[in-house]
């Protein structure tokens, strides 16, 4: 059963314009929700996070919007730009046990085009 | 600071062979994870090492196992390798601290098909 879903495969979006990414999740019981990007041939690499005490956090172009009501948590890049071409991943650190810290769940990603 | 680096990039195997892929941290980081990324699973946590400790595990067979060094370097092995191992392995590297996520750094990856 997949905790974290990406129901959006693929967005195209042109550049100058909004991209927003979305990802669902099922259990209640995470800490922080986080975004990482994946260009060909490379590893994810950090975007931005969220605590789920909060609802919003914003980096430059990047902000991380968190709806627990619904469950649900959205990616927003504005302005987009050719370079964030890239596969964005969706991603929650389970509740601290253990004091583990490496056990992330992914979700299956989306991947991003913005076009000239 | 040099990123995380794994070895080798690419490998080719057979069924039935077994394959050791190395990840080295980055410098000061303790804390190693393993994670698997094929096309119809996405990425998936395989385990976790802190202190050449196993911290946590997926649910993965016990063919997949690995191993931390003192130096925090890892290995990860994979015995009697079938088909579905084909896959991208990733290993990531954090610092250790309370409280607070602790990001993450990815290394390229190791390609691993299985013929």
């Amino acid at each position: 059963d997949q905790q974290v879903k990406q129901n959006s495969p693929s967005l195209s979006v042109q550049e100058g314009r909004i991209s927003i990414l979305n990802c669902d999740y099922t259990n209640s019981m995470f800490d922080y929700f986080l975004w990482y990007k994946k260009y060909p041939a490379e590893g994810p690499t950090f975007l931005i996070s969220i605590s789920s005490i909060k609802d919003k956090n914003e980096d430059g172009r990047f902000t991380v919007f968190l709806n627990k009501s619904a469950k649900h948590l959205s990616l927003h890049i504005v302005p987009s730009q050719p370079g964030d071409s890239a596969v964005y991943f969706c991603a929650t650190q389970p509740q601290n046990y253990g004091g583990s810290q490496g056990n992330l769940i992914f979700g299956k990603g989306t991947k991003l085009s913005v076009k000239p | 600071k040099a990123g995380v680096t794994q070895t080798p990039r690419y490998l080719i195997k057979t069924r039935g062979q077994q394959v050791t892929l190395s990840c080295s941290p980055i410098s000061g980081h303790r804390s190693v994870s393993w994670y698997q990324q094929t096309p119809g699973q996405g990425l998936q946590f395989l385990f976790e090492y802190f202190s050449e400790t196993q911290r946590n595990k997926g649910n993965f067979p016990g063919r997949f196992s690995g191993r931390q060094f003192s130096n925090s370097r890892s290995e990860m092995n994979v015995s009697t390798l079938e088909l579905g191992d084909s896959a991208l392995y990733l290993c990531a590297s954090s610092l250790v601290a309370s409280g607070g996520y602790n990001e993450q750094f990815f290394g390229p990856g190791t390609r691993l098909t299985v013929l």
